[in-house]
């Protein structure tokens, strides 16, 4: 069975620093492209980025290039979503999610991961 | 890049009625060499990730009921729920994967029971 395991909730201040994961099972990590989506509270689903994990090759939305960092460790099947400086827009659930065919990102994702909550608060 | 909006933002339905929430996409995502619409529809329940419904625009996803389906083409798509359930109360959410990213969203409808 695939599945997207994430970190748990989080509480920062504004400036500081964050990394959540994405642990996934179930199928060769490598081989599929794993995208973060970020939904603020009350709102809609905002597509943040892609990244491959066999090459690390990344594509982000005009909206988070260069707010955030997307990576991979193939070593232990884990994506990563990071902040060298959160505000308190960056509040919000952050999903983890896997596209369906390998080696493609020109698909749907499917499955989700749980979510990771971010409250960024001074 | 490629916007999503759908519509209504929001909408009421009986209990055994019939619910439809239209997507429209700033261009086409139809892709002329395999004759495919690169859109999918997903379903969030309250506290719930998304929940892939549909793909390639009409195909229904493994185990969604058969009330559920997708249709449309080019630019104009329609989630369909035949008889709406209880359990259906959701934020529905299309989104294209045609162009390069980003692959955006719709901004949701929100399903309630009447």
């Amino acid at each position: 069975e695939v599945q997207l395991v994430q970190s748990g909730a989080e509480v920062k201040k504004p400036g500081e620093s964050l990394k959540i994961s994405c642990e996934c099972s179930g199928y060769t990590f490598s081989n599929y492209w794993i995208a973060w989506v970020r939904q603020k509270p009350g709102q809609g689903l905002e597509w943040m980025g892609i990244i491959y994990p066999g090459d690390s090759d990344t594509r982000y939305s005009p909206s988070f290039e260069g707010q955030v960092t997307i990576s991979a460790d193939k070593s232990i099947n884990t994506a990563y979503l990071q902040w060298s400086s959160l505000k308190a827009s960056d509040t919000a659930m952050y999903y983890c999610a896997r596209h369906s065919s390998a080696g493609s990102h020109y698909n749907w994702i499917d499955p989700w991961g749980q979510g990771t909550l971010v409250t960024v608060s001074s | 890049d490629i916007v999503m909006t759908q519509s209504p933002d929001s909408l009421a339905v009986p209990l055994g009625e019939r619910a439809t929430i239209s997507c429209k996409s700033s261009q086409s995502v139809l892709y002329r060499s395999n004759n495919r619409n690169y859109l999918a529809w997903y379903q969030q329940k309250p506290g719930q990730p998304p929940n892939l419904l549909i793909y390639w625009a009409s195909t229904r996803e493994s185990g969604v009921p058969d009330r559920f389906s997708g249709s449309g083409s080019g630019t104009d798509f329609t989630l369909t729920i035949s008889s709406v359930q209880a359990e259906d109360v959701a934020v529905y959410y299309c989104q294209q994967y045609y162009t390069t990213p980003p692959y955006a969203f719709g901004q949701g409808t929100k399903l309630e029971i009447k």
